[in-house]
Order: structure tokens, then sequence, then C-alpha cells
């Protein structure tokens, strides 16, 4: 009965490479997220989808694409993976977009190692 | 700018009391986060102000001063278990969230 989940938990590869990363949350919620955690622990939110549309993309670059088949599901493709890449990716989601309950409810993240 | 600061290391006694500060700045504010990340896994939602005042829950209390843009996390009867890395995070206008680097909190036996 997990409530957000990500797939894999780590990812080893080449610079070059493309690689996806898939998220789904079984908790109802509209809205997800993608954060990025690099090794001085900052979280910087990527993208944010409320149900299968975009509302937030923070300036990262186009070889990071979000996708959305269904508000239950949120994937993070990566193009031409770079060094600087590496990182823990979470995703997260919550209820909607606005308000109180907007508490948001992490996975347990995806550590990438690009060498 | 929008702006969280937070200490980065903190160091306390098993039993004791610790308090972790964080001031910020945003654009509109909807509300001040505090969340827990042990090493190596995923942050946790520990509790949620909007009202300036203390919110207490078990061994753990909030404190937000929106005039002063000023919160704390009080942590009492500290425990091993509670070594981890406390993020602060305010909410600005648009309902985003804007996450402070954490404050690493070791406990000493």
């Amino acid at each position: 009965d997990t409530a957000v989940s990500q797939t894999p938990k780590y990812l080893v590869t080449q610079m070059g490479n493309d690689k996806s990363i898939k998220c789904e949350q079984n908790l109802g919620h509209d809205t997800m997220y993608w954060y990025k955690q690099d090794s001085k622990k900052f979280l910087k939110i990527m993208f944010s989808y409320n149900n299968k549309e975009l509302i937030i993309n923070e300036t990262v670059p186009n070889r990071f694409s979000p996708k959305s088949p269904d508000k239950a599901h949120l994937n993070l493709h990566i193009n031409s993976l770079e060094l600087g890449d590496s990182a823990v990716y979470f995703c997260a989601s919550s209820p909607g977009t606005s308000g109180p309950q907007e508490t948001q409810y992490f996975g347990p993240g995806t550590r990438l190692l690009v060498l | 700018g929008q702006n969280i600061d937070q200490p980065t290391e903190m160091t306390a006694t098993e039993g004791a009391i610790v308090q972790i500060n964080c001031t910020y700045q945003t654009s509109g504010f909807n509300g001040l986060f505090w969340y827990q990340q042990h090493a190596g896994e995923a942050p946790t939602f520990l509790s949620y102000n909007v009202l300036d005042g203390l919110e207490e829950k078990g061994r753990f209390s909030s404190f937000l001063s929106r005039s002063k843009g000023y919160s704390y996390l009080l942590l009492k009867e500290l425990q091993m278990k509670d070594s981890a890395s406390y993020l602060c995070a305010a909410m600005d206008s648009n309902y985003q969230l804007i996450w402070g680097a954490g404050t690493k909190l070791i406990i000493k036996p």
C-alpha cells in the first residue's frame, strides 16, 4: 500500500544515454511534482502537473521532459545525460494546488549517477 | 528574491531540547512547512503553520511569526532516531514551496 512509488531506486548510466524514471501515486491526489536534490541537499522544484496539465516548469534544460499519462502517474525522461545530472530525483504528490491541505508526500527517490 | 535561511548543522544531546530556526522571504505567504529527512530517505511532513503562534504535536512543536518572517521547530526529549535533516519550506502567493537547504541535526548520547 505504498503511497508514492518511484522506479528505479538506483540508476547508474553513461553520459549521453537517455533514461526514464517513473512515478505513481495511489493517494487520489490531483497534483504531482518532480524535484532534484543535489549534493548540497537543496530541493529544487523541476515540474508540477495538476490533473495531467503542466503548471510549474522551472528553468530546467529541455533535455528533461515530463509526461503525465493520467493524474496518478508522472514520468520523467532525460535525454543526453550529463555528469551534472547526477542527483537524487524525488517525485511528490499533493491533494490540489492551493491551501494548507497541500502537504506534499514524497516518493523514496531515484539516485541517478552519470559516469 | 525568495529565500529561506536555516543553520547548516546543529548538535544536541539525547534527552535534551533543541530549537531549529528558519527565516524566510517570499512573494506572498501561504504557510510554513517543516519536513524531516533521514539520510538516504525521502522528506516526510512534520508540521504546517499559517497563523502566528505555537503548534504542538507530541515532542515536536513549531512556531511562526509572520511579521518577522521567522519560524522555529522545537524538539523535546531528543532521541537518537531524531538525527536527521530538518527542512523548512515556505509557500508563496502562487502556492509554490520555497525550500531551505535543511539543518542537519546530530544527536549525541
